[in-house]
């Protein structure tokens, strides 16, 4: 199986929250991240959080790690259209090798 | 201040073929990483360099890939010869420290087509 899972899509109202789950496997993990991509674009470093803490918070955006369930979500507060493109959680153990997911597809809708 | 470039942005190929990727990391950033992301799929690690030496080469999938940064500047990935399963987007990336919180900028990748 994979290293770190994300359901592939999701779909949210302009103006709904999104939350994007992720989870990994690897209890060494010492950095979790999220990368946003935009269409045609790179991978932009949207947030990270330090495996020692549960909960990140950054305007918007909202990271919570629950480090017994090996879970991490992303919480988009006040979703918009802008916000559509495709969100990878990764994890570091370590060293500078990223583990990626997947990768959910965001679709905002009006 | 540029960003990562890569160069093409597309390719398309037929199996058997020989094609190279070019990756400009921003200027000053010893540390260049090679990824890619295979028919949607996870984004996996394939190298990481510092300067021209290679850091850790273990996510290169076999002796078809060879990449290089002679001069510790730009890099080249080389797939020879291609094969159907090297389709995907290849992403490059660059910081200048290294290290867990050190950020990675991001090219908007290669899209390569086997054929």
């Amino acid at each position: 199986g994979e290293d770190v899972e994300q359901s592939l899509f999701l779909s949210v109202r302009e103006g709904d929250s999104s939350v994007i789950n992720c989870t990994y496997t690897d209890s060494s993990s010492t950095y979790l991240y999220w990368y946003k991509q935009e269409p045609g674009a790179g991978l932009q470093l949207l947030t990270y959080i330090f495996s020692n803490m549960d909960m990140k918070q950054d305007q918007r955006l909202t990271v919570l790690l629950n480090k017994k369930d090996k879970h991490l979500s992303l919480r988009i507060a006040d979703t918009q259209t802008g916000d559509s493109a495709i969100y990878f959680c990764a994890e570091s153990r370590g060293t500078d090798k990223l583990i990626f997911g997947t990768g959910t597809r965001l679709q905002v809708f009006p | 201040e540029a960003g990562v470039t890569q160069f093409p942005s597309h390719s398309v190929i037929e199996k058997g073929q020989t094609v190279t990727l070019r990756c400009d990391p921003i200027s000053g950033h010893d540390n260049l990483y090679w990824y890619r992301r295979v028919m949607g799929k996870e984004i996996k690690f394939l190298l990481h360099f510092v300067k021209e030496s290679k850091q850790d080469e273990s996510g290169m999938p076999n002796n078809r890939f060879l990449a290089e940064r002679t001069g510790g500047t730009y890099s080249t990935l080389k797939v020879q010869p291609a094969e159907l399963e090297d389709s995907g987007v290849y992403f490059c990336a660059s910081s200048h420290l290294g290290g867990l919180n050190e950020k990675l900028f991001f090219g908007s990748g290669t899209q390569l087509s086997v054929l």
